[in-house]
């Protein structure tokens, strides 16, 4: 077993839906969790971080971490097709060393 | 915003040459930078990470040798894919950050290795 499992996609939704990006994990000593975005050729863009359980908003982005059942969820709210790329999520404890999903291939149709 | 510059961004080698990646922080001192090494459709692997000053750590499977890693200041890193071969063909990607800033390190643009 993976120590992240996330679902690879592609996932295709109309422009102005809501996305639901998820991962589990299976290491309870995970306490850092992180949201990249990366287009096609470039280097992953941090978009959300948080610090164990709860909710974190930023425009129209909002991440969950739910630690009892090993969740993490980036929402994405009137997605535009501009938000097109691949979301990894990425988590660590107490060190330096993310471990990442192998990241979610969204496409925002116009 | 912090900033890492990678480059080049794209190169394309003959088997059996080395090839040099470098990796620089723009806008702040980078104590700790980490190369991983992505295929398509996989995740971002950690090959290695150095700390300025001090011989980098490898992960597990990663040819030290093959591999080299230069951590000379705290703006600058680099890789040498020494001896490349195709398999050795990826996206490399650095990320740098100050030490214990556990809130998420900042990327490089990544370099895309073809080794023909």
């Amino acid at each position: 077993q993976k120590e992240v499992e996330q679902d690879p996609g592609p996932l295709s939704v109309p422009e102005g839906a809501i996305v639901s990006l998820n991962c589990t994990y299976s290491n309870s000593a995970f306490q850092y969790f992180m949201w990249y975005r990366q287009y096609s050729r470039k280097g992953p863009e941090l978009l959300m971080y948080t610090y164990s359980s709860g909710n974190k908003e930023d425009g129209r982005f909002t991440a969950q971490v739910d630690k009892s059942s090993k969740y993490i969820s980036l929402f994405i709210r009137d997605s535009q097709p501009s938000d097109s790329a691949t979301y990894l999520c990425a988590m660590s404890g107490r060190t330096y060393k993310y471990i990442f999903g192998t990241g979610t291939r969204l496409k925002v149709l116009a | 915003g912090a900033v890492v510059s990678q480059h080049p961004s794209r190169v394309i080698c003959k088997s059996g040459t080395s090839v040099k990646i470098e990796c620089r922080s723009l806008d702040f001192q980078a104590t700790t930078m980490f190369w991983y090494r992505q295929f398509p459709k996989q995740s971002l692997m950690l090959m290695a990470t150095s700390n300025e000053g001090s011989k980098a750590t490898y992960e597990q499977g990663v040819e030290k040798d093959k591999f080299l890693i230069n951590h000379a200041s705290l703006t600058l890193s680099t890789l040498t894919v020494t001896s490349a071969h195709p398999e050795d063909s990826s996206f490399y990607i650095c990320s740098a950050g100050e030490t214990g800033a556990l809130e998420g390190y900042t990327f490089g643009s990544g370099t895309r290795l073809t080794v023909v």
